[in-house]
């Protein structure tokens, strides 16, 4: 299957400061990536589309301005939590699907602390 | 609307058992549904898929079986093992031509298999 991989995989980060984590397509093109939060235990929350070239279109009750999504190229989406605090902590996954296809390939997932 | 119903929560099985999971979803445009394997720590990775022109896809000790006039499927596990303890999720998606489709995740389930 194809690949999608993060980075970092994990992040400890001081309350009030931004982190981005990168999410790349290593052996295909994806124009849409999207992103998810999950907490421990639960399932998976869209959090929003990242289109290469336009905006990012963001999930009812995410704050557009606080996480910035970024799709810098075919293969590259970036998402940065801007001010972050405690409460962002969560596992944040990113996911590419195959243009046309049904397919939908996830990254191995970025662990976030804030402290 | 878009729910995808899950369940069991949680399920313990011995090794060597089978492992059923099921899911209910309401939108009939939904035309592919996906089960997901998600190990702690890591992403979601797929697992198997159908679409809902056939009644049952099996690869290897996975098996999917779908039932669209009562709009459920469900996924087996035969002759579980301890290796497949994790947390499965269901998912459906309706695939648009020329833009990206979300997928709707149901709430997961914890699988167990015990020795």
């Amino acid at each position: 299957g194809a690949v999608v991989s993060q980075h970092p995989s994990w992040v400890i980060c001081k309350s009030g400061t931004s982190v981005k984590i990168e999410c790349r397509s290593l052996d295909f093109q994806a124009t849409t990536m999207f992103w998810y939060r999950q907490f421990p235990k639960q399932s998976l929350m869209l959090m929003a589309t990242s289109n290469e070239g336009s905006k990012a279109t963001y999930e009812q009750g995410v704050e557009k301005d606080k996480f910035l999504i970024n799709h810098a190229s075919l293969t590259l989406s970036t998402l940065t939590v801007t001010s972050a605090h405690p409460e962002d902590s969560s596992f944040y996954i990113c996911s590419a699907p195959m243009l046309g296809a049904y397919e939908q390939y996830f990254g191995p997932g970025t662990r976030l602390t804030v402290t | 609307q878009q729910q995808v119903k899950q369940s069991p929560q949680s399920l313990i099985v011995q090794k060597g058992g089978i492992s059923i999971i099921n899911c209910a979803y309401e939108n009939t445009a939904f035309d592919y549904f996906p089960w997901y394997q998600q190990f702690p720590g890591k992403g979601p990775a797929l697992l198997i898929a159908i679409r809902p022109d056939v009644s049952e896809k099996k690869e290897g000790r996975f098996t999917i079986s779908f039932n669209k006039s009562a709009k459920q499927f469900s996924l087996h596990i035969m002759d579980s093992q301890p290796g497949d303890s994790a947390t499965y999720f269901c998912a459906a998606l309706r695939l648009y031509t020329g833009t990206a489709s979300k997928l709707t995740f149901g709430t997961g389930t914890r699988l167990q298999v015990t020795l």
